[in-house]
């Protein structure tokens, strides 16, 4: 099947620093990525949606400039989080979206999800 | 009002049970539908996906759309302890901007 990897699984880092988290898809080659954040008993809050070879697209109420996006080639997405404040603590989840065989079928799309970063910023 | 609706439990049951969980949601655009189990401190894991209203079976799991509704579920039978996690049922309008909207998850313990 499918497989999303993503690296580091957690980070710990003083406030004021900046993590970088790689998202890649491994047998596939994904045109689409997601970045999701999920705090504590809460569902996935998407972020933004990574294109590659374009500029990504922030939600509502996200800063691009402390979020910066890369999605550099087709298997590889990632997310940046500039001068970390504890408020950004949380685990961050990306997915890929694999194509479906069928030729003009958006339905048989599937979206792969990564097994998540948890950052601490201290 | 969310877009979609789940009750994030905990859901308590014993071995062997049958477990329901469901989704209400307001946005009738919506026509595919898929569960995911999070275990803790995991990313989701696809369970299972409908395109539309009716049943779909896999082994002891069931989903189920009613449109006309607006509920979803997801039937898991003879629970099992290694079933304990988060469930989250999640949809989209199936267009090709592909943003899936998420419940809050159900937290689901099977106790042996």
């Amino acid at each position: 099947g499918a497989v999303v990897s993503q690296h580091p699984s957690r980070v710990i880092c003083k406030s004021g620093t900046s993590v970088k988290i790689e998202c890649r898809s491994l047998d596939f080659q994904a045109t689409t990525m997601f970045w999701y954040r999920q705090f504590p008993k809460q569902s996935l809050m998407l972020m933004a949606t990574s294109n590659e070879g374009s500029k990504a697209t922030y939600e509502q109420g996200v800063e691009k400039d402390k979020f910066l996006i890369n999605h550099a080639s087709l298997t590889l997405s990632t997310l940046t989080v500039t001068s970390a404040h504890p408020e950004d603590s949380s685990f961050y989840i990306c997915s890929a979206v694999r194509k479906g065989r069928t030729s003009g079928s958006s339905i048989t799309d599937t979206q792969y999800f990564g097994p998540g970063t948890r950052l601490t910023v201290l | 009002q969310k877009e979609v609706e789940q009750d994030p439990g905990p859901l308590s049951v014993p071995e062997g049970a049958i477990v329901s969980l469901n989704c209400t949601y307001s946005n009738s655009a919506f026509q595919y539908f898929m569960w995911y189990r999070q275990y803790s401190r995991k990313g989701p894991e696809l369970l299972m996906y409908t395109y539309s209203s009716g049943n779909k079976e896999d082994g002891r799991f069931t989903a189920q759309v009613d449109k006309s509704s607006k509920y979803i579920s997801l039937f898991i039978r003879d629970s099992q302890p290694s079933d304990s996690a988060t469930y989250l049922c999640a949809m989209r309008v199936n267009t090709g901007g592909f943003k899936t909207i998420f419940g809050a998850g159900t937290r689901l313990f099977v106790k042996a």
